[in-house]
């Protein structure tokens, strides 16, 4: 199957602060990512849909300013946490799929936990 | 919309015995059906998929599952069940034709006694 990358593998960082996560496909082209959040003991929680080049599509509940989705190249996708605050940390995930693919490959996961 | 229930939040075998984690969906039509399997701390990994065709799908690390259209069921399953088995499962349905977006199950964590 495709390969999806996530980068970094774990953050920690302060209250107040931004982090940037990178969501990377590496041997195909994905016009559709996907973002999730997991917690711990739970299912995986979908946040957001990004298309290639479109904005971002977020589930009901989700803040847009607050998980900011930038997809703008066909391989890499982007969820920044502004002002992470503790209860932001969690296990994010993402997914993409691209032609001539008809299902989601997932990448490894970020740990984030914010102090 | 779609639904997809797991309905063993816990299960626990011993090692070498057989193995079965229920899946039951509710969807208009028959989606695409997946199980993954996540360790502690990593990402999720595809062990089979149904599309159509063949109802028994052979996985990886001998899984298989068999989706049964009757009873809205993809059960998966392994004869002999290793200590490494232990992990969480997830099965999720994916419209077919549609959006790639999988409604995911609660997961169901495997305990395995050695």
């Amino acid at each position: 199957g495709a390969v999806v990358s996530q980068h970094p593998s774990w953050v920690i960082c302060k209250s107040g602060t931004s982090v940037k996560i990178e969501c990377r496909s590496l041997d195909f082209q994905a016009t559709t990512m996907f973002w999730y959040r997991q917690f711990p003991k739970q299912s995986l929680m979908l946040m957001a849909t990004s298309n290639e080049g479109s904005k971002a599509t977020y589930e009901q509940g989700v803040e847009k300013d607050k998980f900011l989705i930038n997809h703008a190249s066909l391989t890499l996708s982007t969820l920044t946490v502004t002002s992470a605050h503790p209860e932001d940390s969690s296990f994010y995930i993402c997914s993409a799929t691209g032609p001539p693919h008809n299902e989601q490959f997932f990448g490894p996961g970020t740990r984030l936990t914010v102090l | 919309a779609q639904s997809v229930t797991q309905p063993d939040i816990h299960i626990t075998v011993s090692e070498g015995a057989s193995l079965e984690l229920r899946c039951n969906y509710s969807y208009g039509a028959t989606p695409y059906l997946f199980w993954y399997v996540q360790s502690p701390g990593q990402g999720l990994q595809l062990l089979l998929k149904y599309f159509s065709g063949d109802t028994l799908v052979q996985g990886i690390k001998g899984f298989e599952a068999e989706f049964k259209r009757s009873q809205s069921s993809f059960n998966l399953r392994k004869p002999s069940v290793h200590w490494s088995d232990a992990a969480e499962y997830f099965c999720a349905v994916v419209p077919s034709g549609g959006s790639y977006i999988p409604t995911f199950g609660r997961g169901t964590s495997l305990i395995v006694h050695p």
